[in-house]
């Protein structure tokens, strides 16, 4: 079946501009995930919504980073004023949430964002 | 709070060599662990987890892992490399309070023929 898409797979931006970044998770996957992987590093995490709710937002750097899933599905994480420090591969993955903490979290192929 | 530290940030073998990743784990509850394998340019594959239910884990493409729980490890591992299994590889914690991950910094695997 259809895995994770992210798209765009390349955002090229300008310092002080608005991005947009969409999650399509596994059909029937209730959780999803987005993390940051920086050059050289492991992914961090950002932000999970259980449904169409944030469960966790901890790991938002600041208040220029936001995400919605308004129906449950799709999720836009959204940057505002963006910062050449926030030039990273953004990762959504999904999971199906049966809450156990065994839970497989599968990824997408990322969004390769660079702030010029 | 959960930990993972992945000694080697580069590991070169030979192929048809044993491949030998390093992770070690901080948890103050028992841990769920996950190694997962990133080739270029492509997402994160999971290549085993462990659920506690034994403490080696066989997973895809050969690859197998042992938790010790004295050591606090949960280290990777292959008899044979394939130019195949170049990749970068991460292993992970999962949050016992929250549903996230916690990766390590990774191992980048490089195969010589």
């Amino acid at each position: 079946g259809a895995g994770v898409s992210q798209t765009p797979s390349n955002k090229v931006t300008e310092k002080g501009k608005y991005v947009e970044l969409r999650c399509d998770p596994i059909s029937g996957h209730t959780a999803l995930y987005w993390y940051r992987q920086s050059l050289g590093q492991g992914p961090e995490f950002l932000i999970y919504f259980q449904g169409t709710g944030a469960a966790d937002d901890s790991g938002l750097p600041n208040d220029r980073f936001f995400a919605v899933r308004p129906e449950g599905s799709v999720s836009t994480l959204k940057i505002q004023r963006t910062e050449r420090g926030d030039s990273a591969v953004y990762l959504c993955a999904s999971s199906l949430n049966r809450g156990q903490r065994s839970d497989t979290q599968y990824f997408g192929p990322g969004t390769r964002l660079t702030v010029l | 709070a959960q930990s993972v530290t992945q000694l080697g940030s580069h590991v070169s073998v030979s192929e048809g060599a044993l491949v030998l990743l390093r992770c070690n784990y901080s948890s103050s509850v028992p841990p769920y662990l996950f190694w997962y394998v990133q080739y270029p340019n492509q997402g994160l594959q999971l290549l085993l987890k462990y659920t506690s239910a034994a403490t080696l884990v066989k997973g895809i493409n050969g690859f197998e892992a042992e938790f010790k729980k004295s050591e606090t490890s949960f280290h990777l591992t292959k008899p044979s490399a394939h130019m195949s299994d170049a990749a970068e590889y991460f292993c992970a914690v999962r949050h016992n309070a929250g549903n996230m991950l916690t990766f390590g910094g990774g191992t980048r695997l490089m195969v010589k023929p």
